[in-house]
């Protein structure tokens, strides 16, 4: 099955700058790849998402990239600020089952 | 999106005893699913609830322990038997596959799970 790999598992970014979040996966027949955002006791939220038929795609001051020859993709945070700090989480879906394969997450703290 | 609900939001069990959380949506779904979220750790499927048919179950994961319905396109419930303190937990119900789009996947609130 489906193996994502996700870093850095933390990551302190001064607030204004960026963050990059990277993942990998395992199976090139992936082809779904979204990004959740999970505050303290909430629930996993959809931030952003990208098929494999397309190489990037931006939302305000998120993006995310993929490379599908390297098998990778990336979640690109610019202008950060407080409300950014929360664990995020990739994950990437195969067509046959739809199931999505979680990474382990990374937990974003945004520096005053 | 999805307005999807669960109940208990939050349970304290005694070991031995079972507890059956329920996950209604707001409109029909194709897809749903159910996790389990130890504290500080990433999503763990459980299994896919189908409607009409028996679950589809993860490696680790088995009927006895996890029994799942799904009557119909909008209701299912996972019930976590026999429980120990191991299985304290959050479990989610999450969602797929509706006139949001098929890929786009939402989760409910989540119910916490403790086990004495």
């Amino acid at each position: 099955g489906e193996n994502v790999e996700q870093h850095p598992s933390t990551l302190s970014v001064q607030e204004g700058d960026s963050a990059v979040i990277k993942c990998t996966y395992s199976d090139s027949a992936s082809n779904y790849f979204p990004w959740y955002k999970q505050e303290l006791g909430k629930r996993p939220q959809l931030i952003i998402d990208i098929r494999s038929n397309v190489g990037e795609k931006k939302d305000q001051r998120i993006a995310v990239t993929l490379n599908k020859t390297a098998k990778h993709f990336s979640l690109h945070i610019t202008e950060t600020q407080p409300e950014d700090s929360a664990v995020y989480f990739c994950a990437a879906s195969l067509p046959v089952n739809e199931k999505l394969t979680f990474g382990t997450g990374t937990r974003l703290t945004i520096i005053p | 999106s999805a307005v999807i609900s669960q109940k208990p939001s939050r349970d304290i069990c005694q070991r031995g005893t079972s507890l059956t959380i329920q996950c209604q949506v707001d409109s029909q779904v194709t897809m749903m699913f159910w996790y389990r979220q130890q504290p500080g750790q990433s999503l763990t499927l459980i299994a896919t609830a189908n409607q009409g048919s028996e679950a589809t179950y993860e490696s680790g994961f088995v009927i006895d322990k996890f029994p799942i319905s799904r009557p119909n396109l909008t209701f299912s419930t996972l019930t976590v038997s026999n429980m120990s303190p191991e299985d304290s937990s959050i479990y989610l119900c999450s969602v797929r596959g509706a006139h949001w789009g098929t890929d786009t996947q939402y989760f409910g609130p989540g119910t916490r799970l403790t086990v004495l």
